[in-house]
């Protein structure tokens, strides 16, 4: 596509449901990044997938998150049990890496409100 | 670990006046990258300007330059002629070498041109 989508653009879900945003990157991006932004905060680091490495899981902050990437396109970020404190912008970006740098492009993100 | 730090929460310029926005970073890397990301209120994350920690030449992109002093492990971003679309949040950001490893962001500047 033209550029990274993701869907829903916004979900309202309440306390202790599950809820699942999808990205999808750029076609031929190798790479696919999670981040979350809370209010008043920058971007957190979530999640990383690089072609068909193991993910690097290392800023998930709890185990109700969970990512996968299905045949190295599109991703599902997934939180279970939601509590309001999930309450944040989901972004997601791609890059190729094809070089020692690749800029990484953003989608819209999604807005994540736990009532 | 890598932070990164914003601390001008918000500012405001004249429209066609210069503005400059503060960054300042921890590292014990010796070879980075940095970034200056802007937001618009669409929520997309918008590269405005990147710099490599190996080069002494500021880098520079239109309106946009950087004041890169690697020695304060300080990183400002100039913008010259503000232009009413430049109303966004500005995030600071740092990448280790070698590239395409997730981004550490600040927690950003709300930047509001006024005509």
């Amino acid at each position: 596509g033209a550029g990274v989508s993701q869907s829903p653009s916004n979900k309202v879900t309440e306390k202790g449901k599950d809820v699942e945003l999808r990205c999808d990157p750029i076609s031929g991006h190798t790479a696919l990044y999670w981040y979350r932004q809370s209010l008043g905060q920058g971007l957190e680091f979530l999640i990383y997938f690089q072609g068909n490495s193991a993910p690097d899981k290392s800023g998930l902050p709890s185990d109700r998150f969970s990512a996968e990437r299905t045949g190295g396109s599109v991703s599902t970020l997934t939180i279970q049990r939601t509590q309001q404190e999930d309450s944040a912008v989901y972004l997601c970006a791609s890059t190729d890496s094809l070089g020692s740098y690749n800029e990484q492009f953003f989608g819209p993100g999604t807005r994540l409100t736990v009532l | 670990a890598q932070t990164v730090t914003q601390s001008q929460p918000e500012m405001s310029v004249q429209e066609a006046e210069t503005v400059t926005l503060s960054c300042t970073y921890d590292t014990s890397e010796n070879n980075y990258y940095l970034f200056w990301y802007k937001q618009p209120p669409s929520r997309q994350m918008i590269l405005v300007i990147r710099q490599e920690a190996y080069k002494q030449q500021n880098a520079t992109e239109n309106r946009f330059s950087v004041n890169f002093q690697k020695a304060a492990k300080s990183f400002s971003l100039k913008i010259s002629d503000s232009q009413l679309g430049d109303t966004a949040m500005y995030f600071c950001a740092f990448m280790k070498m070698p590239g395409n490893t997730p981004l550490v962001f600040g927690k950003g500047t709300r930047l509001s041109v006024i005509a």
